[in-house]
């Protein structure tokens, strides 16, 4: 499953809302009910860190400024006010088709 | 807390192996995947394979088939990724990270990742 983000690059003002696109080459909602999508921040000289997974379940932690959203093959990762440390790589992931794969990366910087 | 502390890093040359090793702390170790994903240098995340540390049983992404071979150690909650006939477009940072093996979950804790530089 191919999966490509949009836009590649943001280029956010501190406190204002951000948006990152995802879609992927096939349905992503599985025989079991459940959609396999998740987003992954990583910060400047970080490993990758899971926030999102399911489409919009937060992991434990994650601020709740950010939420995911989406169906099929269209999904969101929003930033609602965006904050210095939300500066870096973030990346969807389909983990509903074998094998699992991500999208190219979108890099959130402040303008 | 849950940690996976991978080695440290590693230059190769042309057509040698590469081992690196994974060891996890906090959590039952045979109860979640060890996955290895590569990232070259400013590049994006690319998924390599998994080991199930209870059976052994290994999956691996088609281009790196045959070149990876996943073990594990339980005796002491290490996981390992070794990689051959290395080329300098190996050149990467390798991560491991774990998925549970009850349900399809994939990487919510990750390793520190390992540089592997290869130069002649």
């Amino acid at each position: 499953v191919v999966m490509t983000q949009s836009p590649l690059s943001l280029p956010v003002t501190l406190g204002q809302p951000a948006s990152i696109s995802c879609r992927s080459s096939q349905s992503l909602l599985r025989v079991d009910g459940y959609t396999y999508l998740n987003w992954f921040q990583q910060r400047p000289g970080q490993s990758p860190r899971r926030l999102i997974y399911n489409v919009f379940n937060r992991d434990s932690g994650v601020p709740d400024r950010f939420s995911g959203s989406g169906s099929g093959t269209d999904f969101t990762l929003r930033i609602s006010r965006v904050e210095a440390e939300d500066v870096g790589v973030y990346y969807c992931m389909q983990g509903s088709d074998w094998p699992p794969t991500f999208g190219q990366g979108t890099q959130v910087e402040i303008k | 807390q849950v940690q996976l502390v991978q080695s440290g890093a590693d230059v190769k040359e042309p057509g040698a192996s590469v081992k690196v090793s994974c060891k996890a702390s906090g959590y039952t170790f045979t109860d979640y995947y060890i996955h290895w994903l590569r990232q070259a240098p400013g590049q994006g995340l690319e998924w390599m394979g998994r080991v199930n540390p209870k059976s052994g049983g290994t999956n691996f992404a088609q281009k790196f088939q045959g070149r990876v071979t996943l073990t594990r150690d339980t005796s002491i909650s290490t996981a390992y990724m070794e990689l051959s006939r290395l080329r300098s477009d190996d050149t990467a940072v390798f991560y491991c990270a774990r998925g549970w093996t009850m349900s399809v979950s994939y990487f919510d804790f990750w390793g520190q990742g390992s540089l592997v530089t290869v130069s002649s």
